[in-house]
């Protein structure tokens, strides 16, 4: 069964430093893969997609992540956090033909100002 | 305003009694989709929807039933057989069903308390 492992439950940094959020999926074939983020209050939105193409993808508010398809990963960046950018992060991928997503449990991301 | 919007935001049920949580979508997408959030579970599907008039059930369907009678409204209801009803549900839409390339749009979600 397809599934989505994000390795970081709780992440905390202080502003300005680098940030990276692991994630690893297992199915062999096709995969389209998401990161959406939940800010305190507010709903889920999507922060960056890959479907095709360049593996590195530009995403909002400055993030990106690499799909690196040998390690099955899709790891999600940003050199320099903002307090702003605490909230809860969520990887997803598609599944297969249905159409809808696994997603991972969620890190959540506290950035101290 | 074009979204997905969730109805009643904060609701409390007593155990025993079946609740209605509404979803409703103007973007006119086919696809619509329940999921629930639990702290450190991440989100979960309920059921979902690929067209009107007809649903699928995904990982933990038991204890809920929906219907999709119009292509913008998806309602789910949580029945008295759900064990853990209590969480946060999230309706989502999507352009396309049954789509590999489909992005998933959500809405703000319901807080539902069993008392």
């Amino acid at each position: 069964a397809q599934s989505v492992s994000q390795h970081n439950h709780h992440v905390i940094l202080s502003e300005a430093a680098s940030l990276e959020l692991g994630c690893n999926y297992s199915y062999g074939g096709t995969v389209n893969l998401f990161w959406y983020v939940q800010y305190p209050g507010q709903h889920l939105q999507l922060l960056l997609k890959y479907f095709s193409g360049d593996p590195l993808v530009k995403g909002i508010k400055g993030f990106e992540a690499e799909f690196i398809k040998s390690k099955f990963s899709f790891n999600l960046r940003k050199p320099s956090v903002q307090w702003s950018d605490t909230a809860e992060y969520f990887c997803a991928v598609n599944r297969g033909s249905q159409g809808n997503l696994i997603f991972g449990k969620g890190t959540k991301l506290s950035v101290k100002p | 305003d074009g979204g997905i919007t969730q109805s009643p935001k904060y609701l409390f049920r007593k155990e025993g009694q079946n609740v209605t949580l509404s979803c409703e979508q103007n973007l006119n997408h086919d696809a619509m989709y329940w999921y629930r959030q639990d702290p450190g579970q991440g989100l979960r599907l309920i059921y979902y929807s690929q067209i009107v008039n007809d649903f699928q059930k995904g990982d933990i369907a038991e204890g809920y039933s929906v219907s999709r009678e119009k292509k913008e409204s998806f309602p789910l209801t949580v029945t008295s057989a759900q064990k853990n009803p209590t969480a946060f549900y999230l309706c989502a839409s999507s352009p396309r069903g049954g789509y590999t390339g489909n992005t998933i749009y959500f809405g703000e979600g319901s807080w539902l308390t069993v008392v």
